[in-house]
């Protein structure tokens, strides 16, 4: 399996926090992306990179923000959580064209 | 905008039978589409990649296709077995020339012992 960590793997958090969530790969994979995924919706782009410091917006990027220094680190925050953004938020990477690895997930919950 | 469509209601076999799932999309027709499984609590796996030139890919028990005319990819898992009790998703790029991708919402599939 391909090296794909997420952390933290649970959050509990307050309504208007920020929060930042990390995904670390060891693939030396060019892209990497972030979903939700909620009941009813599936899994949706909130943010994708497609190298070190360029980003772009999914289909669902409003209150959150993202980073990429390095080729294996993708940081996903969310500026000032809100109950809307309770989910379950994925990390994947791959080179392109191909297969997307996916991680464990991270359980959100904003109170 | 590109959009996925997939039973979202579940799907209940009997162990043996063949398993038949749909993905449809609406709008460009992709390069290629992407099936992924996903277990309850894990990420989703990838399983299988056809092209648009492709009409058929097989891997083991599992057997997809890929309809351009159609606008549509099935998806089959044949002798099923308890173990396929999964969630099984079709992925594809948002727009030609991007590797931003879209999944559908999935369809459950039950097979009973």
């Amino acid at each position: 399996d391909a090296g794909i960590t997420q952390s933290p793997r649970h959050k509990v958090t307050e309504t208007g926090t920020p929060v930042t969530l990390r995904c670390h790969q060891t693939e030396n994979h060019r892209y990497m992306y972030w979903y939700r995924q909620d009941p009813g919706h599936g899994l949706r782009l909130i943010h994708y990179s497609y190298g070190v410091k360029d980003t772009d917006k999914g289909e669902v990027s409003d209150g959150y923000s993202v980073s990429r220094s390095k080729t294996e680190d993708f940081l996903l925050t969310l500026e000032s959580a809100t109950s809307s953004q309770t989910s379950v938020y994925f990390c994947a990477s791959g080179h392109g064209n191909e297969k997307l690895f996916f991680g464990s997930g991270t359980q959100l919950s904003v109170l | 905008s590109q959009k996925i469509e997939q039973n979202s209601e579940a799907l209940n076999i009997q162990e043996g039978k063949t398993a038949t799932l749909t993905c449809n999309y609406t709008n460009y027709s992709p390069a290629y589409l992407q099936w992924y499984r996903q277990d309850p609590g894990r990420g989703p796996v990838f399983l299988l990649l056809i092209r648009e030139n492709e009409k058929e890919k097989r891997k083991e028990r599992l057997k997809v296709t890929f309809d351009t005319t159609l606008k549509q990819s099935l998806f089959h898992i044949t002798a099923s077995q308890p173990a396929d009790s999964a969630t099984y998703l079709c992925a594809l790029p948002v727009s030609s020339g991007t590797y931003k991708y879209i999944f559908g919402t999935g369809t459950r599939l039950k097979v009973l012992a």
